[in-house]
């Protein structure tokens, strides 16, 4: 299984701040990486596929890079509606695996 | 706009069996990937099992291989998800998911999830 690892578990940070949380997989995972984020009580949404590509609505303030085992997601100007949980999931193959989570914090 | 709407979610006791739903609508079911993601209280997000578009190939993790039965219903679009020999640490919010089209499983729309709860 691919095992992957999410850092930091925890930001606190200011509106207007910039935020990047990485993610890293034990094996090379050839860009099928996404993003997910979930707000307190709701379900995960998603946000990047396929390492860079945003969802359709998503705002360009977030974007996402990244190759092989070491991928980012960077949030450039941290807005209210941004303080949640953030989570990268490889589809590579299966099982598919989740990192463990980054909580976005009110500073 | 698609709707993913679970239910069968509730209290049972280590051992015995439960079976979820998924009641999809907005957009064509038999032609997609389906998917059951939990997550425990207070913890992060665990994939669980995958159904293709229509029923040929399924996988499931480690921890539910054996227990669970992803299962599908494509005349009625509906997921189903059949948990026998229930533990503990089956406590969680189940979601179901729809794949987005593509190789590859991204989970592109999720349900509001249903709460099973595992206890004596």
């Amino acid at each position: 299984d691919i095992q992957m690892t999410q850092s930091p578990s925890f930001v606190s940070a200011s509106v207007g701040d910039r935020v990047t949380i990485t993610c890293r997989a034990s094996q090379g995972i050839s860009y099928w990486l996404a993003w997910y984020q979930q707000r307190p009580g709701k379900a995960p949404e998603l946000l990047i596929y396929a390492t860079s590509n945003l969802r359709s609505g998503v705002p360009s303030r977030f974007s996402g890079s990244g190759s092989g085992t070491d991928y980012t997601l960077t949030i450039s100007s941290l807005q209210p509606e941004d303080f949640a949980s953030y989570y990268c999931q490889q589809a590579n193959s299966f099982p598919l695996t989740f990192g463990e989570g980054t909580k976005v914090e009110i500073k | 706009q698609v709707q993913l709407v679970e239910a069968g979610g509730g209290v049972v006791q280590p051992g015995r069996s439960l079976r979820l739903s998924c009641a999809a609508s907005g957009f064509t079911f038999s032609d997609y990937g389906m998917h059951w993601v939990r997550q425990a209280p207070g913890k992060g997000l665990e994939w669980v099992a995958v159904m293709s578009y229509d029923g040929s190939d399924k996988e499931y993790a480690d921890s539910v291989k054996g227990r669970f039965t992803i299962s599908r219903d494509n005349s009625k679009n509906t997921l189903f998800l059949e948990m026998n020999s229930l533990r503990a640490e089956d406590t969680a919010v189940y979601y179901c998911a729809k794949d987005r089209v593509g190789p590859k499983s991204f989970l592109e729309s999720w349900g509001q999830g249903t709460l099973v709860t595992v206890s004596s």
